[in-house]
């Protein structure tokens, strides 16, 4: 069973803060997504990254691919109360088919 | 454009009682998954599907059984529910080497 483990699990900031979530895992995926889920929703895409080492930058947010594809970093600049939610990482690998889900980590950011 | 839609939302099963979730999707897509989501555990596996007429086991299968007749639509059966299956389900499709979609979710409390 491959693993994904995201640290930390929860995180209560105030607004303007920065802060880095992980995801790492023992094994090497094809590809790895990040997801946010808020409550009563199932999660909602934010990025895809494929190539080890690649960075993806979204607005406020920026995504960094494991040159060994073997985990990821969530960082958010100046956080904002409407980034508070779940964020979920997610890897691919035997062909795309199989989509295994890390613990999530639980933001608050408070205004 | 109604994406994937789980049915039942909400439901309570008293110990034992067999019930079926129906997901259903109109975007055609090939891969259909089913996950069960509990508090610190993000989200696991139970059953997933890559095409109609085949089904092929997750991390948790264990108690559920599923049926991909139709391409659009991926059934997840409890046959005895027990108290350890109170849940959150979440069904998800996806087109291959994509983004997953995922439905609203089905709170099941069994008691």
């Amino acid at each position: 069973t491959q693993l994904l483990e995201q640290s930390p699990q929860f995180l209560s900031i105030q607004e303007g803060e920065n802060l880095t979530v992980y995801c790492n895992s023992s094994s090497v995926f094809s590809s790895l997504q990040w997801y946010r889920q808020e409550p009563g929703e199932g999660p909602v895409l934010l990025v895809t990254v494929v190539t080890g080492g690649e960075v993806k930058k979204l607005k406020r947010l920026t995504f960094q691919f494991g040159d060994a594809r073997k985990d990821s970093s969530l960082h958010i600049t100046a956080a904002q109360p409407g980034d508070t939610g779940l964020y979920l990482c997610a890897g691919s690998s035997g062909g795309y088919q199989k989509v295994t889900f890390g613990t999530g980590t639980k933001l608050q950011v408070i205004p | 454009n109604a994406g994937v839609t789980q049915t039942p939302k909400f439901r309570v099963l008293k110990t034992g009682q067999s019930m079926t979730l129906l997901c259903a999707q109109d975007m055609n897509h090939e891969y259909m998954y089913w996950y069960r989501q509990d508090p610190g555990m993000g989200l696991r596996l139970i059953h997933y599907s890559v095409g109609e007429g085949t089904t092929a086991k997750g991390e948790v299968p264990d108690g559920y059984n599923v049926s991909r007749l139709k391409k659009q639509n991926f059934l997840l059966g409890l046959e005895s529910a027990a108290p350890s299956q109170t849940s959150v389900y979440f069904c998800a499709s996806r087109p291959s080497r994509a983004e997953a979609f995922f439905g609203q979710g089905t709170r099941l409390t069994v008691v």
